[in-house]
């Protein structure tokens, strides 16, 4: 069974500090997705990317967000200066390119604790 | 107004019950019905999803929905322990836009 692969499955990072978020979807997915939850709280969409470019994102992914395919199979989740408020599961996900649903696959998340 | 709503329970079932599961959504404009299942501390794995109204079918689950009532559920039948879980209900598009998650308890 094809997987979404997220490492590190837990990062703790100090208050202020950039942190990197890496993600492998599906080899033969086009849709990328970021993803977060809370402890306690709903899963909730940040963005999601296609052809190179971001085709939607929320009101969460401010400028201290940002999104890269810097090669064929890595998609990376970048928060400039990390707050406390951060702390959350990141979920990566990926979708095949005909139908946005289909095979709509999560990873297991990186949990990100800000201190 | 939230735009998918989900009672979080828990919901608690003996072994063997059929469960049912709930959402209701506000967007008309949602195209995409998804129910996942998550474990503590792990991503959503998805079970089923539809496009449309009516029934959708795979072994123990069975997926509904009503377009006009802008209402989604779940069925579960001959539930197992290892059903235990939450399940989360998700509508839209590329983007999801998921319910608060029902805990589910089956006891043996």
């Amino acid at each position: 069974e094809p997987e979404v692969t997220q490492t590190p499955s837990h990062q703790v990072t100090q208050m202020g500090q950039e942190v990197i978020l890496r993600c492998v979807p599906i080899s033969n997915h086009l849709y990328f997705y970021w993803y977060r939850q809370i402890l306690g709280q709903k899963v909730e969409f940040l963005v999601s990317f296609y052809n190179n470019e971001i085709s939607e994102k929320s009101e969460i992914f401010d400028d201290q967000f940002s999104v890269e395919r810097p090669d064929g199979s890595n998609f990376t989740l970048k928060i400039r200066s990390t707050k406390l408020e951060d702390s959350a599961m990141y979920f990566c996900a990926s979708s095949k390119k005909d139908r946005g649903v289909d095979g709509y696959t999560f990873g297991s998340g990186t949990r990100l604790t800000v201190v | 107004q939230k735009e998918v709503e989900q009672d979080p329970g828990p919901l608690s079932v003996p072994e063997g019950a059929i469960v049912s599961l709930n959402c209701t959504y506000s967007n008309s404009a949602f195209q995409y019905f998804m129910w996942y299942r998550q474990y503590s501390r792990k991503g959503p794995e998805l079970l089923m999803y539809t496009y449309s109204s009516g029934n959708k079918e795979d072994g123990r689950f069975t997926a509904q929905v009503d377009k006009s009532s802008k209402y989604i559920s779940l069925f579960i039948r001959d539930s197992q322990p290892s059903d235990s879980a939450t399940y989360l209900c998700a509508a839209g598009g590329n983007k999801l836009v998921f319910g608060a998650g029902t805990i589910l308890r089956v006891k043996s």
